[in-house]
């Protein structure tokens, strides 16, 4: 059973456009949200988290959203590069002092940036 | 600083066979974690590891099995392999065992296993 949802497995954007990436969760006990960046033959890397008390958080070019009655979260990246192109997961736990190694994670969505 | 390091890079095994799959955690990283991605999906969550101490397991039969040496470091153990364990494997460090922005993730390259 899928409890995280990514709906969109690619994107393409313009380089310095906007991208945004979308994730859908069914679980109301999920607390903690994270976004992961992937590259190629690398695993992947912590781009940025949120926690459920918020419904934003910013670092840098990226922003990520937390709407929590709608189970749903969204990746900014203001503006787009192509060094941005890779998979990004949006990954998902309940409770993050507890519960840390349990990540649930979405499908994934391959971004590519084009100049 | 050297990262989370994966041993081996690839694997290839038959139905049947057992496999072990070793990680290294980054220096002074205390918790470890192992995930199953398979192609077109998410990392699935296997095993977390902190203090030698299992912490967490996700929803995998008893053909697999993990444990953590006293400096850190893991192997991931799996039996009877099926064809449906060919994925990726992923390890992850942490420093400590809860979630937050201080005590981010780092994964490995990971283990690319294949049974044939």
């Amino acid at each position: 059973d899928q409890q995280v949802k990514q709906n969109s497995p690619s994107l393409s954007v313009q380089e310095g456009r906007i991208s945004i990436l979308n994730c859908d969760y069914t679980n109301s006990m999920f607390d903690y949200f994270l976004w992961y960046k992937k590259y190629p033959a690398e695993g992947p890397t912590f781009l940025i988290s949120i926690s459920s008390i918020k419904d934003k958080n910013e670092d840098g070019r990226f922003t990520v959203f937390l709407n929590k009655s709608a189970k749903h979260l969204s990746l900014h990246i203001v503006p787009s590069q192509p060094g941005d192109s890779a998979v990004y997961f949006c990954a998902a736990s309940e409770d993050p002092d507890d519960s840390w190694g349990k990540l649930q994670f979405g499908a994934g969505t391959q971004v590519v940036v084009t100049p | 600083d050297a990262g989370v390091t994966q041993s081996p890079t690839h694997l290839i095994k038959t139905r049947g066979q057992q496999v072990t799959l070793r990680c290294s955690p980054i220096s002074g990283h205390k918790s470890v974690s192992w995930y199953q991605q398979v192609l077109g999906q998410g990392p699935q969550f296997i095993f977390q590891y902190y203090e030698k101490e299992e912490r967490g397991r996700g929803n995998f039969p008893d053909r697999f099995s993990a444990r953590q040496f006293p400096n850190y470091s893991s192997e991931l153990n799996v039996n009877a392999l099926l064809l449906g364990d060919s994925a990726l494997y992923l390890c992850a460090s942490s420093p400590g065992e809860g979630l937050g922005s201080r005590n981010e993730q780092f994964f490995g390259p990971g283990t690319r296993l294949t049974v044939l």
